[in-house]
């Protein structure tokens, strides 16, 4: 079956500065990537994704890329501030009849005002 | 729309009792998953239910099962429950899953206590 891994799993930065989290996974079949954040108490929440027809994606201070070949994908924050502080799950399935969705283990994401 | 609820929010069981969670997803969407979130172990796949029918199953023993219904609610039963069973339960709806994979939504979760 599918495998994500992701990393850091901790990642603290300065306001303003940029976070970057990385995932590879496993299943060359997997075609969408969605990120989830997961604020302190609260539901995890869409935040972007991507499908495999494309390279990159970008959404105001939130961009995701993919390598298909290397079997990895990126999000990058950019100008960080502190309600950006959460926990970011990557996530990877495949379209074919069913839904399964595999998560990466988390990266906690602390911003320093 | 509504988005995904869950009740009851919070549980507390004692070891060997048995539990029912229950979800109710987005107005149309028809394919409701479980998920356990652990401190250590993130979000692990249990199941997902499509028109009444378990499509896929994780790696979890056969005291977790669950159920969909005709209006795409859907229900998660734990048995003999252990201390390890404790976890944030959250259920996450999609449109269907049939044509391409689907975006899912989150329910608030349902945090359960086994003493």
């Amino acid at each position: 079956g599918e495998n994500v891994e992701q990393h850091p799993s901790t990642l603290s930065v300065q306001e303003g500065d940029s976070a970057v989290i990385k995932c590879t996974y496993s299943d060359s079949a997997s075609n969408y990537f969605p990120w989830y954040k997961q604020e302190l108490g609260k539901r995890p929440q869409l935040i972007i994704d991507i499908r495999s027809n494309v390279g990159e994606k970008k959404d105001q201070r939130i961009a995701v890329t993919l390598n298909k070949t290397a079997k990895h994908f990126s999000l990058h924050i950019t100008e960080t501030q502190p309600e950006d502080s959460a926990v970011y799950f990557c996530a990877a399935s495949k379209s074919g009849g069913y839904q399964k969705v595999t998560f990466g283990i988390g990266t906690k994401l602390q911003v320093i005002p | 729309k509504a988005g995904v609820t869950q009740t009851p929010r919070y549980l507390i069981k004692t070891r060997g009792q048995q539990v029912t969670l229950s979800c109710s997803p987005i107005s149309g969407h028809r394919s409701v998953s479980w998920y356990q979130q652990t401190p250590g172990q993130g979000l692990q796949f249990l199941f997902e239910y499509f028109s009444e029918t378990q499509r896929n199953k994780g790696n979890f023993p056969g005291r977790f099962s669950g159920r969909q219904f005709s209006n795409s609610r859907s229900e998660m039963n734990v048995s003999t429950l252990e201390l390890g069973d404790s976890a944030l339960y959250l259920c996450a709806s999609s449109l269907s899953g049939t044509s391409g994979a689907d975006t899912q939504y989150f329910g608030p979760g349902t945090r359960l206590t086994v003493l």
